[in-house]
């Protein structure tokens, strides 16, 4: 059964922070993983999707990897933001389309 | 623009009454639609797995008396929470895959508070 767990569940940096959010996952015969975020109250958006047979994803000040052999992903976000503040889950897929997701890491980004 | 919509966004209803949860894929066809449930301070748990014109498949500990699912066309589903009590109050999210690009889409989830 698939488990996927991220670490750390809070996270508190100052401004202009560069950080790392991780994401183990326990079955490697994963077929995508995506990473989402989400705003208090709010449904999900959708950050990057990263497929099984690529290693990592960039768009704008957010970089994913993806190693499967190890059964880990990180998202890195640069220069950090106020704006930034929200949880980030990550989300691996296994056959079926089926979604399992982390506990989320609820990141605050302090002026 | 949004290519999954969820109707309605926030549910106040008092214990006992049925509600409806829609889950619409606006620009392509959804044969499975997946329906999610979230708790305060917790992470997303899939509650089941809409396939259309033939029964859901529920989780296990689901229970699929209680929670409905109808999935009556190409493009849409519906969760309907039965007699519900003030523990069903929670934040339920569907989503879509669009198989064409590997993807899932979800709602923007609905808020439902029970009292």
């Amino acid at each position: 059964k698939q488990e996927v767990t991220q670490i750390p569940a809070a996270l508190s940096v100052p401004e202009g922070e560069n950080l790392v959010l991780n994401c183990s996952f326990t079955d490697s015969a994963i077929y995508n993983l995506q990473w989402f975020r989400q705003d208090p109250g709010k449904g999900l958006t959708s950050l990057l999707l990263i497929q099984s047979s690529q290693r990592e994803q960039t768009s704008g000040r957010l970089n994913a990897s993806l190693d499967k052999s190890s059964g880990r992903s990180t998202l890195y976000i640069a220069a950090s933001q106020p704006g930034d503040s929200a949880t980030y889950l990550c989300a691996a897929y296994n056959q079926g389309g089926k979604l399992i997701f982390g506990q989320g890491t609820e990141l605050s980004v302090k002026p | 623009g949004a290519v999954v919509s969820q109707h309605p966004s926030r549910v106040i209803c008092k214990s006992g009454t049925s509600v409806k949860i829609e889950c619409r894929s606006l620009d392509f066809q959804a044969t499975t639609m997946f329906w999610y449930r979230q708790f305060p301070k917790q992470s997303l748990m899939l509650m089941a797995t809409s396939n259309e014109g033939s029964k859901a498949t529920y989780e296990q500990g689901v229970e699929k008396d209680k929670f409905l699912i109808n999935h009556a066309s190409l493009t849409l589903s519906t969760l309907t929470v039965t007699s519900a009590h003030p523990e069903d109050s929670s934040f339920y999210i569907c989503s879509a895959p669009r198989v064409a690009k590997n993807i899932q889409y979800f709602g923007a989830g609905t808020r439902l508070s029970v009292l």
